[in-house]
């Protein structure tokens, strides 16, 4: 089985610049997470959707991060602009529902 | 709020000896509890899990945890660490019943093997 997938693995972008990743889930798995790990932190939630619907996004910085998962299937998290504290690894997760969350390697952000 | 406390940044044993990690949890209700696993460039791993019954769980690799309510605690445990044990360790909960599965995470430790 196929585990979660996640690109680019590595990016370095100026402050202001756009970003966007990208995250493929387990084939099947309903629900989709994006994390956000700042170095010496553990992941915190950025937004959850369930199939193609936001389910929590309370944490999700609006004003410049935004995310869709089109189709239930693959989703795109995308920062603009970014600034300098959205350096971090942004890890995408995905679950039967509300089971086992499997996570991607990761994508890390480097912002100067 | 739920917090979850991993109050030793870096723990550094030597290869064959036994390791505990600590996590502590403040929550109204008993929580469900997770050890997740992440090597360097890798995302994080599932160790083991508690949700109910038996307080002693077992995982992959060798670990085992233990939930002890009192003391709102549940330490990872490994009786003989090995080299590739090397990583960082986090401890997460999620609230029980709900049906979102969102967990708040530790901030983890760092384990050093010495050879």
């Amino acid at each position: 089985e196929a585990g979660v997938a996640q690109s680019p693995r590595y990016k370095i972008i100026e402050k202001r610049q756009s970003v966007a990743f990208w995250c493929n889930p387990i084939s099947g798995h309903a629900t989709l997470y994006w994390y956000q790990q700042i170095l010496g932190q553990g992941p915190k939630l950025l937004i959850q959707f369930q199939n193609n619907g936001v389910v929590d996004d309370s944490q999700l910085p609006k004003d410049r991060f935004s995310a869709e998962r089109l189709k239930g299937v693959d989703s795109t998290l995308k920062i603009q602009p970014a600034k300098l504290e959205d350096s971090a690894v942004y890890l995408c997760a995905s679950s039967l529902l509300a089971g086992d969350q499997y996570f991607g390697p990761g994508t890390r952000l480097t912002v100067l | 709020a739920q917090s979850v406390t991993q109050p030793d940044i870096h723990i550094t044993v030597s290869e064959g000896a036994s390791l505990e990690l600590r996590c502590n949890y403040s929550y109204g209700a008993t929580p469900y509890l997770f050890w997740y696993v992440q090597s360097p460039g890798q995302g994080l791993q599932l160790l083991l899990k508690y949700f109910s019954g038996d307080t002693l769980v077992q995982g992959i690799k060798g670990f085992e945890a233990e939930f002890k309510r009192s003391q709102s605690s549940f330490n990872l445990r490994k009786p003989s660490v090995h080299w590739s044990d090397a990583a960082e360790y986090f401890c997460a909960v999620e609230e029980r019943g709900s049906t979102l599965g969102r967990l708040y995470f530790g901030r983890g430790t760092q384990l050093t093997v010495w050879p």
